[in-house]
């Protein structure tokens, strides 16, 4: 059930930008980004609902492909404060747990 | 406080001692959450509460881990004759409603590391 992440790490140089991946096998009600800094407590980043609805803050955007039970979170114009590892979670249709990832580890260098 | 507390930050047992972890969420959240972490990896899902009813448990890796809360507010997590695979961050959080289709935000506190010697 846990879905699946892809890369598994990014560096880039501030400015550029990036795209992770996260898919499922299950159908899905929602799915979670959560960014965590080493040391720290995974933070909020946005939801996306089944049947579109797409809630967050910050300036980064993600879509939810729900034929494909996809997701893709977008970081543009990457910041130094953007490094940290990226969550999704998902919960799958029918069952009340957030299930997370294995992460992606997104370093910005100057 | 304004967030979610957990104590003790810093856990060191001896194999085979009992632990126990407490979170204390915001004030008012129905639902709350333990996770586990291992280093390097994602929180994975322990059991979670709605209230003082403990809907899911499916992710406590034997029955030397225990999780409560009696008063639907301040929960524990246990863990009996400890082994050096519990070694791990364990996050709680918490969030406003329900679960399912109407999950919000999770809540999460900066999590208790245990270390089994």
């Amino acid at each position: 059930q846990q879905p699946v992440q892809s890369p598994q790490a990014v560096i880039l140089r501030e400015g550029e930008d990036a795209v992770i991946n996260c898919s499922s096998s299950k159908a899905l009600y929602s799915v979670h980004w959560y960014r965590q800094k080493h040391g720290e407590a995974p933070v909020f980043l946005m939801i996306l609902l089944k049947g579109g609805e797409q809630k967050g803050h910050e300036k980064i955007s993600a879509s939810f492909n729900e034929k494909k039970q996809q997701s893709s979170l977008y970081l543009t114009a990457s910041q130094l404060s953007y490094s940290g590892t990226y969550f999704c979670g998902v919960i799958i249709q029918g069952a009340q747990k957030l299930v997370f990832g294995q992460g992606t580890r997104l370093t910005i260098n100057p | 406080g304004a967030g979610v507390s957990q104590s003790p930050r810093y856990k060191v047992a001896k194999r085979g001692q009992d632990v126990a972890l407490r979170c204390d969420p915001i004030s008012g959240h129905v639902s709350l959450f333990w996770y586990q972490q291992a280093l390097g990896q994602g929180p994975e899902f322990l059991t979670y509460f709605q209230n003082e009813a403990q809907l899911d448990k499916s992710g406590l890796p034997s029955d030397r881990f225990f999780a409560e809360r009696p008063e639907g507010s301040v929960s524990t997590l246990k863990i009996q004759r400890t082994q050096q695979e519990d070694s791990a961050v364990y996050l709680c959080a918490s969030s406003q409603g329900t679960t399912g289709f109407d999950t919000g935000e999770l809540f999460f506190g900066e999590g208790s590391r245990l270390t089994v010697l």
